[in-house]
């Protein structure tokens, strides 16, 4: 099966700048997650959906960070306007959701993005 | 609060010799612990899980991890690492109504030497 696909792979932008990044879970996940990993750092949760409600988004900065899974399905995440200490890798991840398989969590390739 | 510590930035080992990753976590329920594993440009593997029951629990790869209640540690240990094996691994502790908010620990850098 295709696992979650994240674009673009790199980013480089200017702060204040605006920027968004899309996942796709892989197909029938129910949950899907965005975390922000900076360098040397863990990833840390950002916001967590379960079909297109929001789960969690206790982490989210929400003055400049958005995100939305409309149809359930893809989901994209916004940062507008950018700072620098938003450089970091943005990974997606998705899982089943249901109780057999909620803790395995399948991440994407993740975005770097680079503020400058 | 949940967190979790990996007190080692970086380990260097030979190839062939043993391994063993440390982590250390802290939260006030029983805890789900996860090893999950990062080489560069990928994305995060998991390579092993512990919910309940055997305290030493197998993985994918040849790894295993064995939870300790009494030291709050859950140390990944591998009995011969290859030089695939080199890459970022990270501890977790699942927590939240589902236990599926993963923390992190910062994580160890493997390097192996031929």
């Amino acid at each position: 099966e295709a696992g979650v696909a994240q674009s673009p792979r790199y980013k480089i932008i200017e702060k204040r700048q605006s920027v968004a990044f899309w996942c796709n879970p892989i197909s029938g996940h129910a949950t899907l997650y965005w975390y922000q990993q900076i360098l040397g750092q863990g990833p840390k949760l950002l916001i967590q959906f379960q079909n297109n409600g929001v789960v969690d988004d206790s982490q989210l900065p929400k003055d400049r960070f958005s995100a939305e899974r409309l149809k359930g399905v893809d989901s994209t995440l916004k940062i507008q306007p950018a700072k620098l200490e938003d450089s970091a890798v943005y990974l997606c991840a998705s899982s089943g959701g249901g109780r057999s398989s909620w803790y395995e969590q399948y991440f994407g390739p993740g975005t770097r993005l680079t503020v400058t | 609060a949940q967190s979790v510590t990996q007190p080692d930035i970086h380990i260097t080992v030979s190839e062939g010799a043993s391994l063993e990753l440390r982590c250390n976590y802290s939260y006030g329920a029983t805890p789900y612990l996860f090893w999950y594993v990062q080489s560069p440009g990928q994305g995060l593997q998991l390579l092993l899980k512990y919910f309940s029951g055997d305290t030493l629990v197998q993985g994918i790869k040849g790894f295993e991890a064995e939870f300790k209640r009494s030291q709050s540690s859950f140390n990944l240990r591998k009995p011969s690492v290859h030089w695939s094996d080199a890459a970022e691994y990270f501890c977790a502790v699942g927590a939240g109504a589902g236990a599926n908010n993963l923390f992190f620990g910062t994580g160890t850098r493997l390097t192996v030497i031929p």
